[in-house]
């Protein structure tokens, strides 16, 4: 079983902060990273999803850069306002076995934006 | 396009009754998914589906059986309910490949909460 780690859990900011938090995952047989946004009662959504090293994603004032040879990725927001709360999860696609496209979701960064 | 739905939304189950959850996609997706999500846990996927008429097993699949028979439908089946299986069960499903990528955006249902008491 793979090992996605994401930090914080939780996180609190204040309307027009900047924040940003960490997912790791296995740089073995990586193949893809993927950020999902989770607003409570509903589905999670994608938002980004990336596969090479150095790679750089941007949707509006989100953001995120992945370095597979460390096994990490960051999300950054820019300028958080009230409807960026959410969770936002990671996960992983490793290769191995019969990995069939498989996701490893990480436990998600809660995040509360305080207007 | 509906997208991903699932039905039902909410059910209450006694400690060993049995029940089929159906998901249903219209997007022509070949893979398939059921996660669970627990509080602290995050998503663990149950058991997969690649295409009609195949099933594999994932992280969390004991007590839980799938079914495939049609490309657009997956049925997950609770022979007899524990209250452990108390958790919110998502469906997703996905290409086999997304703009030349191995692993595939997923698009998620909205969700089936259960409760077995």
């Amino acid at each position: 079983i793979l090992n996605v780690e994401q930090s914080p859990q939780s996180l609190h900011v204040q309307e027009g902060d900047s924040t940003n938090f960490t997912c790791s995952f296995p740089s073995s047989n990586f193949y893809a990273l993927h950020w999902y946004r989770w607003e409570t009662a509903k589905s999670p959504e994608a938002l980004f999803v990336m596969t090479l090293n150095g790679d750089e994603k941007k949707k509006g004032r989100i953001s995120a850069t992945l370095n597979t040879k460390e096994g990490y990725s960051y999300l950054y927001i820019k300028g958080s306002q009230p409807e960026d709360s959410a969770t936002y999860l990671c996960a992983s696609g490793n290769a191995g076995g019969t990995s069939y496209g498989k996701l490893t979701f990480g436990q998600g960064t809660i995040l509360t934006v305080h207007p | 396009n509906a997208g991903v739905t699932q039905t039902p939304k909410f059910r209450v189950l006694k400690t060993g009754q049995s029940m089929t959850l159906l998901c249903a996609q219209d997007m022509n997706h070949e893979y398939m998914y059921w996660y669970r999500q627990d509080p602290g846990m995050g998503l663990r996927l149950i058991h997969y589906s690649v295409g009609e008429g195949t099933t594999a097993k994932g992280e969390v699949p004991d007590g839980y059986n799938v079914s495939r028979l049609k490309k657009q439908n997956f049925l997950l089946g609770l022979e007899s309910a524990a209250p452990s299986q108390t958790s919110v069960y998502f469906c997703a499903s996905s290409y086999s490949r997304d703009r030349g990528y191995l692993v595939a955006t997923q698009y998620f249902g909205p969700g089936t909460r259960l409760l077995v008491l």
